[in-house]
């Protein structure tokens, strides 16, 4: 059973450009969760997906970041017009339906660096 | 506002002895308290979780304590190995769906 699978691994932006990054959640979970690490910082919760639903973006920027978690296909999380704030470790999670953030299974993250 | 505290940035501590790390809080009311473990470039690994009704909780040579009247929790690696050198991550849960995380300790055990 794969884990959590996060790519790309690495993404470097110039200012201005868009990143796109992807999660597929291990198999048989249908939440969702994003969470970004910045350097010397703890993870701070961005976003909480369910299959075509989000569930609670109390923790996402108001602007240029959106996410979504299609029917089929893996979760994006988008960063428009990226600036060098946003550079930072992009960590997903996912967790089986009924369990909410009790039992979240991570990714290995992507590091995103904007230049 | 709401803040969680690890106690310390580093630790280093002898093979065989054990670690003691600490987390704090203010200002929450957890449902309950994870740790995980952070490896350089890895996403964190779940170890233990414990509840607001729990003292403690103990898995292998890990323990968890959960003091909600001190609003701390105490997790504790005996016998501890290089091999569990790493940065160590509480997080609080309020409800359901997203974890608070505290900053971590990065844990050095030297052979």
């Amino acid at each position: 059973n794969a884990g959590v699978m996060q790519n790309p691994r690495h993404l470097v932006r110039r200012r201005g450009q868009e990143a796109r990054l992807r999660c597929s959640p291990m198999k048989g979970h249908s939440h969702v969760y994003w969470y970004r690490q910045l350097p010397e910082e703890g993870l701070k919760f961005m976003v909480y997906l369910q299959k075509e639903n989000i569930i609670d973006e109390s923790g996402m920027p108001k602007e240029r970041f959106s996410a979504e978690f299609p029917k089929e296909g893996p979760s994006i999380l988008r960063i428009q017009q990226v600036v060098r704030g946003d550079s930072a470790a992009y960590f997903c999670a996912s967790s089986p339906p009924g369990t909410g953030a009790y039992e979240q299974y991570f990714g290995p993250g992507t590091r995103l660096t904007v230049t | 506002s709401q803040k969680i505290e690890q106690n310390s940035e580093a630790l280093n501590i002898q093979e065989g002895k054990t670690a003691t790390l600490t987390c704090n809080y203010t200002n929450y009311s957890p449902a309950y308290l994870q740790w995980y473990r952070q490896d350089p470039g890895r996403g964190p690994v779940f170890l233990l979780l414990i509840r607001e009704n729990e003292k403690e909780k103990r898995k292998e040579r890990l323990k968890v304590t959960f003091d909600t009247t001190l609003k701390q929790s105490l997790f504790h690696i005996t016998a501890s190995q290089p091999a569990d050198s790493a940065t160590y991550l509480c997080a609080l849960a309020t409800g359901a769906n997203n974890l608070f995380f505290g900053t971590g300790t990065r844990l050095t055990v030297i052979p």
